[in-house]
């Protein structure tokens, strides 16, 4: 089945910073991978999907970029905000099974 | 909408007893799944139903159970409670099955205590 690894497992940055987080997959016929954000003692939210066929996907300060060929993807967070300090979930799909999550990141975004 | 409901969403119980717990999906939404969060060990997914028929399961034991009826709503049972079964549930909905057509919409858990 799938596998999904998540690095790192926690990140601490200033505010107005950037922050990086990164997954990788194991099943190249995965096609659909989105990005869950889970606040402190509230339910996971999808803040962000990208498909197989796109490279890359931007909505305000959050992107994602997609690299097939290595199988990995990654979450831009750009001028984080103490708001955006939450567990982050990233996740794959071929479609054909459930979606595989990695074991999150927990950000803290220092005021 | 209604967004996701589950109950109870905390309960305690002792090693040996078993569990039930209740999801009710989004209305329209014909896919439960769900998961089991724990410190560290992130979303692990145990199983899902799209209309009354399990269409993927999780590598968990066979006292993980689960089951969905006409309406949607799906329950989870847990047999035979252990320590490490002490977790949040969590119940996702969607419109399709295998979760890759859109969003999982989560509901806020059930909070699993084994004394």
């Amino acid at each position: 089945g799938e596998n999904v690894e998540q690095h790192p497992s926690t990140l601490s940055v200033q505010e107005g910073d950037s922050a990086v987080i990164k997954c990788t997959y194991s099943d190249s016929a995965s096609n659909y991978f989105p990005w869950y954000k889970q606040e402190l003692g509230k339910r996971p939210q999808l803040i962000i999907d990208i498909r197989s066929n796109v490279g890359e996907k931007k909505d305000q300060r959050i992107a994602v970029t997609l690299n097939k060929t290595a199988k990995h993807f990654s979450l831009h967070i750009t001028e984080t905000q103490p708001e955006d300090s939450a567990v982050y979930f990233c996740a794959a799909n071929t479609g054909r099974r459930a979606l595989t999550f990695g074991s999150g990141t927990r950000l803290q975004v220092q005021p | 909408k209604a967004g996701v409901t589950q109950t109870p969403r905390y309960l305690i119980k002792t090693r040996g007893q078993q569990v039930t717990l209740s999801c009710s999906p989004i209305s329209g939404h014909r896919s439960v799944s769900w998961y089991q969060q724990t410190p560290g060990q992130g979303l692990q997914f145990l199983f899902e139903y799209f209309s009354e028929t399990q269409r993927n399961k999780g590598n968990f034991p066979g006292r993980f159970s689960g089951r969905q009826f006409s309406n949607s709503r799906s329950e989870m049972n847990v047999s035979t409670l252990e320590l490490g079964d002490s977790a949040l549930y969590l119940c996702a909905s969607s419109e399709t099955s295998g979760g890759n057509t859109g969003e999982l919409f989560f509901g806020e858990g059930s909070r699993l205590t084994v004394l």
